[in-house]
């Protein structure tokens, strides 16, 4: 079966600091894998998608960017870090068989607070 | 624009209460509807997927209904177990080809006992 493992699950840093957020898949192959920041009392804002190594397309203009370095593997990064960069960050991935390949599976989260 | 609005925002229901949340949606070539439970500070479950109108499907105390403009789910005896946020999504279809997914608020759900 499949699983999805994002880390880390809560994390603080300062304003003006570096982040790095890791997500993985695990038991598939080619899954489109997706990053979104929830804010309190808002829906999910999708930040990145990609369908494929080297083919990540960005949603929102940020100081956030994301990479793809393995199939299954997505992560979420920022130089320097704002205060509107606090949230509660996403990551999903989809593409299992026949007409369940449309359903987003979410990791279990990282809430992020920038101080 | 495509919207995904959701109502109530909040709901409290005395266990055994059965009630219904609305999920109502402006989408061009909607290719799926999603409903998922998500608890405080955890990511989303997969609840159910519907793909056309007058689709039902059922888990537990939970049923999903579908028309060509609104979702709703129903709750049927709620326990103080099915508290949690439930989130409503579409997938939409663009002309590009490619597809996007357009989530609402949420409608938090509390069942006292």
């Amino acid at each position: 079966s499949q699983t999805i493992h994002q880390w880390p699950a809560t994390l603080v840093q300062p304003v003006g600091s570096p982040l790095s957020l890791e997500c993985t898949v695990e038991g598939t192959s080619n899954p489109n894998l997706y990053w979104y920041r929830q804010a309190a009392g808002r829906g999910l804002q999708l930040l990145f998608y990609s369908i494929g190594i080297d083919q990540i397309s960005s949603e929102v203009p940020q100081n956030l960017s994301a990479s793809r370095p393995q199939d299954r593997q997505f992560i979420l990064s920022s130089k320097k870090l704002l205060l509107s960069d606090s949230g509660f960050y996403l990551c999903a991935w989809t593409g299992g068989v026949q007409l369940a390949k449309n359903i987003q599976y979410f990791g279990a989260g990282t809430r992020l607070s920038v101080l | 624009e495509d919207q995904v609005t959701q109502s109530p925002e909040a709901l409290r229901l005395q266990e055994g209460e059965s009630s219904s949340l609305n999920c109502s949606y402006t989408v061009s070539g909607l290719r799926g509807l999603f409903w998922y439970r998500q608890d405080p500070g955890k990511g989303p479950e997969f609840l159910f997927t519907l793909y056309s109108a007058g689709e039902e499907k059922e888990k537990e105390r939970l049923k999903a209904t579908l028309t060509k403009k609104e979702s709703f789910l129903h709750i049927t005896a709620p326990k103080p177990e099915d508290s949690a946020t439930y989130l409503c999504a579409v997938q939409a279809l663009l002309a590009s080809g490619t597809y996007k997914y357009i989530f609402g608020t949420g409608t938090r759900l509390k069942v006292l006992a």
